[in-house]
C-alpha cells in the first residue's frame, strides 16, 4: 500500500499544456484501468477530475486529458488556466477493495 | 443534489476513541460503497476504508486494521468511523466519499481531527 509517485510540483504559462505523471506497480496502476485524478484547492474537499484512465465527468472541461502507459498514468492540462492552480492527485484500484492514492502535485499557472 | 457531511472531528488525547459521521443526501444510499479518505495537515490524501452497500464487507488500509471500524445505517443514510488507539499521526481531516466501481465521485468537506496531549 505505498503511495502512487507524482512530481512534487509542475508550472506553465497560460494557455500552454502540463503534464503530471503518477507512476504505480502491476499491482495498482498497471493491473487495472481504474485510475482516477482530483483537484483540490486549499482548505476545500476534492473533486473528481478524471475516471477510468480517460473518462470525464460531467462539467470537467476538455482541456483535461487523462492516459496510461504500463504502471504510469498521466495527467494532462491543456491551455492552462489561472484557475487550473491547484494540487491534484491520482488514484488507483490496488485490488481486494482497496485503494491508494498519489503524493499529490501542486500545479502552478505562471 | 448529492451531499455529504461529516460531524464529529474533535481534538482527542492519544489512546482516546472517536466516532465520526457522514450524512448523505440526494442519491440513494443503500445501493452504493461508501469510503473514508484522509489528509494530514499539509499533506496527501490517503484512503482509510470502504464499505459494501449492505456493510456485510469492509476494508482497510493496514495502518489502522484493529483500530477503526467503518460502519452504516441504511435507514439513516449514515456512514460511520469509529476510531480507537488513536494516535497522533491519526491527525488528518476525514473525508466521506461516495464510491463508483474504481472511484470516488461526490466528497464531504471534510471534519477535523486532531490527537495531541
Amino acid at each position: 500500500q505505498s503511495a502512487l509517485t507524482q512530481p512534487r510540483s509542475v508550472s506553465g504559462s497560460p494557455g500552454q499544456s502540463v503534464t503530471i505523471s503518477c507512476t504505480g506497480t502491476s499491482s495498482d496502476v498497471g493491473g487495472y484501468n481504474s485510475v482516477s485524478w482530483y483537484q483540490q484547492h486549499p482548505g476545500k474537499a476534492p473533486k473528481l477530475m478524471i475516471y477510468d484512465v480517460t473518462k470525464r465527468p460531467s462539467g470537467v472541461p476538455d482541456r483535461f486529458s487523462g492516459s496510461k502507459s504500463g504502471n504510469t498514468a498521466s495527467l494532462t492540462i491543456s491551455g492552462l488556466q489561472a484557475e487550473d492552480e491547484s494540487d491534484y492527485y491520482c488514484c488507483s484500484y490496488a485490488g481486494s477493495y482497496t485503494y491508494v492514492f498519489g503524493t499529490g502535485t501542486k500545479v502552478t499557472v505562471l | 443534489e448529492v451531499q455529504l457531511v461529516e460531524s464529529g472531528g474533535d481534538l482527542v488525547q492519544p489512546g482516546g476513541s472517536l466516532r465520526l459521521s457522514c450524512a448523505a443526501s440526494g442519491f440513494t444510499f443503500n445501493i452504493v460503497w461508501m469510503t473514508w479518505v484522509r489528509q494530514a495537515p499539509g499533506k496527501g490524501l490517503e484512503w482509510v476504508a470502504n464499505i459494501k452497500q449492505d456493510g456485510t464487507e469492509e476494508y482497510y488500509v493496514d495502518s489502522v486494521k484493529g483500530r477503526f471500524t467503518i460502519s452504516r445505517d441504511n435507514a439513516k443514510n449514515s456512514l460511520y468511523l469509529q476510531m480507537n488507539s488513536l494516535r497522533a499521526e491519526d491527525t488528518a481531516v476525514y473525508y466521506c466519499a461516495r464510491v463508483r466501481p474504481g472511484y470516488h465521485d461526490y466528497w464531504g468537506q471534510g471534519t477535523l481531527v486532531t490527537v495531541s496531549s
